[in-house]
């Protein structure tokens, strides 16, 4: 089945730096790259997404890219804030919804 | 729309009791799932249904069953609880099973078997 890594497991940034979390994936027939963000209390929430026929997505300050040959996915958050604290989890799926995730990563960003 | 509900929010129970958490979408969505979440394990499926009346298992489908006689309701059923089962446990919801969208996540069930 289907391996997702993500690192790091935990990323402390100064608000205003730029934060990259990355993922690897196991499985060459995956098409789809999911990222979820996770406040304390709540369920995930998706927050971009990219589909195997894209390179790079961006939506204001998150982007995601993907390198297929490499087998690996990262999520950019730039200009960070307090409010992007959060667990972040990437994911892959191979065309159809059920998902693999990574084991998350605690983002802290600093006044 | 009140989007993927989950009930309780918080459950204690002993070793080898029986309970059943709830799960529902209106959305009609096709897809729905259930994941554990532990610490430092991230997200782990379940049990997933593509369907009314069709079910599968997922990575960590031990001590668990499902069942979907509704489009929008999908419980998880633990019958025997062992401490292992101590978890926060996600149901999640999608539009389409053949195709990968977002999925919407409940709140979230906290329980613990002590």
């Amino acid at each position: 089945g289907e391996n997702v890594e993500q690192h790091p497991s935990t990323l402390s940034v100064q608000e205003g730096d730029s934060a990259v979390i990355k993922c690897t994936y196991s499985d060459s027939a995956s098409n789809y790259f999911p990222w979820y963000k996770q406040e304390l209390g709540k369920g995930p929430q998706l927050i971009i997404d990219i589909r195997s026929n894209v390179g790079e997505k961006k939506d204001q300050r998150i982007a995601v890219t993907l390198n297929k040959t490499a087998k690996h996915f990262s999520l950019h958050i730039t200009e960070t804030q307090p409010e992007d604290s959060a667990v972040y989890f990437c994911a892959a799926s191979r065309g159809y919804s059920t998902l693999t995730f990574g084991k998350g990563t605690m983002l802290l960003v600093s006044p | 729309n009140a989007g993927v509900t989950q009930t309780p929010k918080f459950q204690v129970l002993k070793t080898g009791q029986s309970m059943t958490l709830q799960c529902a979408q209106d959305m009609n969505h096709e897809y729905m799932s259930w994941y554990r979440q532990d610490p430092g394990m991230g997200l782990r499926l379940i049990h997933y249904s593509v369907g009314a009346g069709i079910t599968d298992q997922g990575e960590v489908p031990n001590g668990y069953n499902v069942s979907r006689s509704t489009t929008e309701d999908f419980p998880l059923r633990l019958l025997s609880a062992a401490p292992s089962q101590t978890s926060v446990y996600f149901c999640a919801s999608s539009r389409s099973a053949l195709l990968s969208y977002e999925q919407y996540f409940g709140p979230g069930t906290r329980l613990t078997v002590t």
